[in-house]
C-alpha cells in the first residue's frame, strides 16, 4: 500500500456520460497530479492542485475538470466520455514539488 | 520543448545478468531526473532518482548515470531477477512549472529465467 488511495479502481461507462475519480493523497502530503496513462499516449500529465489551489495544467482536456479540498482529497471530473478516454487515471502526492511523488494504484476507466 | 524519451522499447535479459535502461531528454534546464518502475496493473514505484548537479548516483542493485553534455540518462540494474519484469519510465521534474513530472514513453524489461 502506498497511502496514495484511488478509487474506484474500475469504472465501465458509457459514451457521452460523466464519471468521478477521487484520489486521497500521503497523509502529509500537499501536492496532488494527475496522469492519464493510454497504450498510445504513456503517462501524460494532466493536472496539479497543491493545497487546494491549480499549479500547472497539462494536456488536460476542457471536458475534464480537477479540485482539491481542504481535506486535500482530489477529484477528476470527466464529461462527455469519448471512446478515446477510455485509460489508467493515476494520481501522485507529494509533499512539495520534490522527488517524494507516491502513485496510487489508479483508476482504470473504460468507455463502451 | 518539453520531451523526455527512452531509446528501446523492450529489452530481454537473462536472470543473474545486468541490465542497462537508456533515456534521453531534451531540456537541460531540468533540475531532478527520476526512474519509476511499473508493474502491471500497479502504479508507478519510485526506484531512484539524481539531481542534475551530480553524475552518478547508487542504490540497492541499481546506479543511474546522468550525462548532462549529451543530454543522457540511464539506469542499471545488477544482477537482474524475474521480479525486475517491468515497465521502467525516466521521468523528469518542472520546477519551474509547479513541479509536475513529464514521463518518457517507457521500456519493457524481461527477465529470462
Amino acid at each position: 500500500d502506498s497511502g496514495v488511495t484511488q478509487t474506484p479502481k474500475h469504472l465501465i461507462t458509457a459514451t457521452g456520460q460523466r464519471v468521478t475519480l477521487r484520489c486521497s493523497p500521503r497523509s502529509g502530503d500537499l501536492s496532488v497530479y494527475w496522469y492519464q496513462q493510454s497504450l498510445d499516449q504513456g503517462l501524460q500529465f494532466l493536472i496539479h492542485y497543491y493545497n487546494g489551489e491549480e499549479r500547472a495544467k497539462g494536456n488536460i482536456l476542457e471536458r475534464f475538470s480537477a479540485q482539491q479540498f481542504p481535506d486535500l482529497h482530489s477529484e477528476l471530473n470527466l464529461s462527455s466520455l469519448e471512446l478515446g478516454d477510455s485509460a489508467l487515471y493515476f494520481c501522485a502526492s507529494s509533499v512539495g514539488g520534490t522527488s517524494g511523488y507516491t502513485f496510487g494504484s489508479g483508476t482504470r476507466l473504460t468507455v463502451v | 520543448g518539453e520531451s523526455v524519451g527512452l531509446h528501446l522499447p523492450t529489452l530481454s535479459v537473462q536472470e543473474g545478468d545486468n541490465s542497462i535502461i537508456n533515456c534521453a531528454y531534451s531540456n537541460s534546464a531540468s533540475d531532478y531526473f527520476i526512474w519509476y518502475k511499473q508493474e502491471s496493473g500497479k502504479g508507478p514505484q519510485f526506484i531512484i532518482d539524481i539531481r542534475s548537479n551530480m553524475d552518478k548516483r547508487q542504490g540497492q542493485r541499481v546506479t543511474v548515470l546522468l550525462n548532462k553534455t549529451v543530454k543522457h540518462l540511464s539506469l542499471q540494474i545488477a544482477a537482474t531477477q524475474p521480479g525486475d519484469s517491468a515497465v521502467y519510465f525516466c521521468a523528469e521534474i518542472f520546477y519551474n512549472q509547479g513541479g509536475k513530472l513529464i514521463f518518457g514513453q517507457g521500456t519493457e524489461l524481461s527477465v529470462k529465467p
